[in-house]
């Protein structure tokens, strides 16, 4: 069964950092690209990061560029988010997600999502 | 960056009833559109990727269509568990962008 757990979240003050991770099982993690995405409360899905198998593509949206680095250990199975001079508007649930093979850049399975809060 | 629109934001339809959610792209993405369903507390569910193909496991009254910037998604018959928020989901430049969704309510 093809699980993916995140962890990592909790309060940060404005400016700081917090690493985000995410555990796979139950696929070959190093053949699947993967994506970080976030929904601030009651709002919708926002794109953050995509990470290619092997690390050699890595985009960003324009609201965390510069902020943020996504990587990934494929011999532990794991996918990470350094997210850096945090702001109050990163607020949001996080969420990591599979790509799916072949599947023109969708994200097949995601995780229950890990809560990330930027308050003073 | 793509942007993304989605229509109508909102819907209540009754059990049954055909329900069509329609997507804009600001420029041309080919088939590089993906739909998701997410209900309350939940995690996205991908539905439909590379416009038209319907994700393993998920019921046949989905459908999706369109190409270039203009796509829909089609709910043949309305049930009761679809109750949800739907996205959608362009992928064809490197900077991924999500429509603002759509809430689809049962009368």
């Amino acid at each position: 069964e093809v699980q993916l757990v995140e962890s990592g979240g909790h309060l940060v003050q404005p400016g700081g950092s917090l690493r985000l991770s995410c555990a796979a099982s139950g696929f070959t993690f190093k053949n699947y690209d993967m994506n970080w995405v976030r929904q601030a409360p009651g709002q919708g899905l926002e794109w953050v990061s995509y990470i290619n198998s092997g690390s050699t593509a890595i985009y960003y949206a324009d609201s965390v560029k510069g902020r943020f680095i996504i990587s990934r250990d494929n011999a532990k199975n794991s996918l990470y988010l350094q997210m850096n001079s945090l702001r109050d508007e990163d607020t949001a649930v996080y969420y990591c997600a599979r790509g799916m093979l072949g599947g023109s850049g969708s994200s097949d399975y995601w995780g229950q999502g890990t809560q990330v809060t930027v308050s003073s | 960056d793509i942007q993304m629109t989605q229509s109508p934001s909102s819907l209540s339809a009754s059990v049954g009833d055909r329900v069509t959610i329609t997507c804009r792209a600001s420029q041309r993405i080919s088939s590089y559109l993906n739909w998701y369903q997410q209900k309350p507390g939940r995690a996205p569910k991908l539905l439909i990727y590379a416009a038209s193909s319907l994700q393993s496991g998920v019921p046949s009254r989905f459908s999706g269509s369109g190409s270039g910037t203009d796509f829909t998604l089609t709910i043949s018959s309305l049930q009761p568990e679809d109750s949800a928020t739907y996205y959608c989901h362009q992928t064809y430049s490197n900077i991924f962008t999500f429509g603002p969704g759509t809430k689809v309510d049962i009368k």
